[in-house]
């Protein structure tokens, strides 16, 4: 089966700096690779999401890049705020399979 | 566009009682739905995955006969804990796949979650 691997598990950065979030995973058939940001308490939000056919994906200053060679992919946040702290997800699917990986706790320092 | 519902967002039961929680999708078709349980600071563990109209298919160490889930429209799955017992204490999410073709087809969505508390 699919085999989904986050690093960082816990991540600090300064308000305004930007932080990475890396995922690999195993399964060649995974084509989906979602990212999702669960605030305490609460369920996992889709934040942004990337197709295998597709290298590159940016929505304001969240971005995410794909390596399917590598089998990686990345999560980029810019020009980070306070309420970008939270858990971040990632997850590599293929039909209605969904590996999530373990989780990164990001924090901004104000 | 793309919301699920999932009710009640907390509850509090005695040990031995029967909890119900009901997942929504809103406004797509969910022909996929999916629950989850969540232990403090950790990943989801997938329980199982329902389609409308079928048994659903539980992970391995999950117990069907305690953990009822019904998907019997497109928008509405339950999972019932029976005879819950403290143990059974944990955050369960549902989620929903986006059947419909529509902009958000084949994309996950998640419900906000129930924090159970058995005494």
């Amino acid at each position: 089966g699919e085999n989904v691997e986050q690093h960082p598990s816990t991540l600090s950065v300064q308000e305004g700096d930007s932080a990475v979030i890396k995922c690999t995973y195993s399964d060649s058939a995974s084509n989906y690779f979602p990212w999702y940001k669960q605030e305490l308490g609460k369920g996992p939000q889709l934040i942004i999401d990337i197709r295998s056919n597709v290298g590159e994906k940016k929505d304001q200053r969240i971005a995410v890049t794909l390596n399917k060679t590598a089998k990686h992919f990345s999560l980029h946040i810019t020009e980070t705020q306070p309420e970008d702290s939270a858990v971040y997800f990632c997850a590599a699917s293929y039909g209605n399979q969904f590996y999530f990986g373990t989780g990164t706790s990001l924090t901004v320092i104000p | 566009g793309a919301v699920v519902s999932q009710h009640p967002s907390w509850v509090i039961c005695k040990s031995g009682t029967s909890v119900k929680i009901e997942c929504r999708s809103l406004d797509f078709q969910a022909t996929t739905m999916f629950w989850y349980r969540q232990f403090p600071k950790q990943s989801l563990m997938l329980m199982a995955t329902s389609n409308e109209g079928s048994k659903a298919t539980y992970e391995q160490g999950v117990e069907k006969d305690k953990f009822l889930i019904n998907h019997a429209s497109l928008t509405l799955s339950t999972l019932t804990v029976t005879s819950a017992h403290p143990e059974d204490s944990s955050f369960y999410i549902c989620s929903a796949r986006d059947g419909t073709g529509g902009p958000t087809n084949e994309k996950l969505f998640f419900g906000s979650g129930t924090q159970l508390s058995v005494l």
